[in-house]
């Protein structure tokens, strides 16, 4: 069974600083696919970026990029000039493209502050 | 495009009793997922519709909850026997019949069983 790990229940930031969140993974796959969704306060998940196993180049979405590492089963979340708007749940997600089934596995999320 | 919809957004229910909740998908998205989230944690996969097909459920998934989605559109979600351990936020989630194609997901129905 895959599973992910989100080992830093919160975090802190400035507005406009860079930020890490960090994000690992278990799986026995070679295909599959990661993901970052936010969840603000009492609103619902919404994708902020996701990634193809099979690529090499990380994902890039404006300020947000990813630091995919395959070998060491870590994708890590880089959000960039951090605003207020981006206070929210961050959620580290797996989805397995083998055997038909696509659902999401979750890490337990971490919450992000961006403080004025 | 006017979203993943879900009704009611809140629900209080007494122990034992049954409850249903729906969930409108985006009109488009032939695939729709049932999950469960309670306080810190991550969302859990419940069920997963391809059209009104049932093609996976979790073993979170006991024999008192039932799902449908019987037109392969609007889904529901019935628990029947209600225990306060169900107390949690349920969320539906919808996407297209293709891979890596994105979970779209709605505001949540919370239910809290006093």
């Amino acid at each position: 069974a895959q599973t992910v790990t989100q080992s830093q229940p919160e975090m802190s930031v400035q507005e406009a600083e860079t930020v890490t969140l960090s994000c690992t993974y278990d799986t026995s796959e070679n295909n599959y696919y990661l993901f970052w969704y936010k969840q603000p306060p009492s609103r619902q998940m919404i994708l902020v970026i996701r990634q193809e196993a099979y690529k090499q180049q990380n994902a890039t979405e404006n300020r947000f990029s990813v630091n995919f590492q395959k070998a060491a089963k870590s994708f890590s979340l880089k959000i960039s000039d951090s605003q207020l708007g981006d206070t929210a749940m961050y959620f580290c997600a797996f989805m397995n493209t083998q055997g038909g089934s696509e659902k999401l596995v979750f890490g337990k999320g971490m919450k992000l502050t961006v403080n004025p | 495009d006017t979203g993943v919809s879900q009704d009611p957004r809140h629900k209080i229910t007494k122990r034992g009793q049954n409850v249903t909740f729906r969930c409108d998908p985006i009109s488009e998205h032939n695939r729709l997922y049932w999950y469960r989230q309670t306080l810190g944690q991550g969302p859990e996969f419940l069920t997963y519709f391809q059209n009104e097909a049932q093609l996976e459920k979790s073993r979170l998934l006991s024999d008192r909850f039932s799902a449908e989605r019987p037109k392969g559109s609007f889904s529901t979600l019935e628990i029947q026997r209600t225990e306060q351990g169900d107390s949690a936020m349920y969320l539906c989630a919808s996407s297209q019949a293709a891979n890596n194609s994105p979970l779209h997901f709605g505001n949540g129905t919370r239910l809290t069983v006093t």
